[in-house]
């Protein structure tokens, strides 16, 4: 069974990087079957897709477009995890921040989610 | 990116009586290999949302039989023929036919009478 776990700071000051990590257990992260994902959840925005890194012979990104100037997916093969990055935070950036894979289209295993809260 | 549009937006059901939900798409989720793919997910409090029905009508190994989901196009719908507490939560319907930019619905808030 997968499971994705993530770390990261709950608090970042606006302008700065909000920098999240998902480590992955029962799967890695290079499997070319498969994406992983990053979503963030917020009462304004509700459940909002960000992005995805997928290996299919060669890395892939997938950005969303409301985010595509200012987010970076990476993965990390010798530790079997990846991270987001998002730039330039503002408070409207304030979100549960969700890892997840995407199999066969289907999000099917999730992190637990991280509260990151833009303010100074 | 195709609008995913849920109603109604709460509801309250009585245990043991059914419930629906419907989902709307701003365009067809038809992908040209014959799939559609239109699934459910249900967000209990404090927990991230979890799969239930993918490719609009089959069941994730686990889900009871009572969920059940149809459609085609830009129409479809999650019914629970017999509401029981632990089906308290918020449904989801997310599309991922347009694969670079998937969404969500707005949600769906179920509880109990």
């Amino acid at each position: 069974q997968v499971q994705l776990q993530q770390s990261g700071p709950g608090l970042v000051q606006p302008s700065q990087t909000l920098s999240l990590t998902c480590a992955i257990s029962g799967d890695t992260v290079s499997n070319n079957g498969v994406a992983w994902d990053w979503i963030r959840q917020s009462p304004s925005r509700g459940l909002e897709w960000l992005g995805r890194t997928y290996y299919r012979s060669k890395w892939y990104n997938d950005y969303a477009v409301s985010v595509k100037s200012r987010i970076n997916i990476n993965p990390d093969t010798s530790k079997n995890q990846f991270s987001l990055q998002l730039n330039s935070v503002t408070p409207e950036d304030t979100a549960v921040y969700y890892c997840a894979r995407m199999s066969s289209r289907r999000l099917g295993s999730w992190g637990q989610g991280t509260l990151v809260t833009v303010s100074s | 990116d195709i609008v995913m549009t849920q109603t109604p937006l709460s509801l309250s059901v009585t245990p043991g009586q059914p419930a629906s939900i419907s989902c709307k798409s701003s365009q067809s989720l038809l992908y040209s290999d014959g799939k559609t793919y239109m699934s459910w997910y249900l967000q209990k409090p404090g927990q991230p949302p979890q799969l239930l029905i993918y490719e609009v009508s089959n069941r994730l190994s686990g889900v009871p039989a009572r969920f059940s989901g149809s459609g085609s196009g830009t129409d479809f719908t999650l019914s629970i023929s017999r509401v029981e507490a632990e089906d308290v939560g918020v449904y989801y319907c997310k599309q991922s036919t347009q694969f670079a930019s998937i969404t969500f619905g707005q949600g769906t808030r179920l509880e109990i009478k």
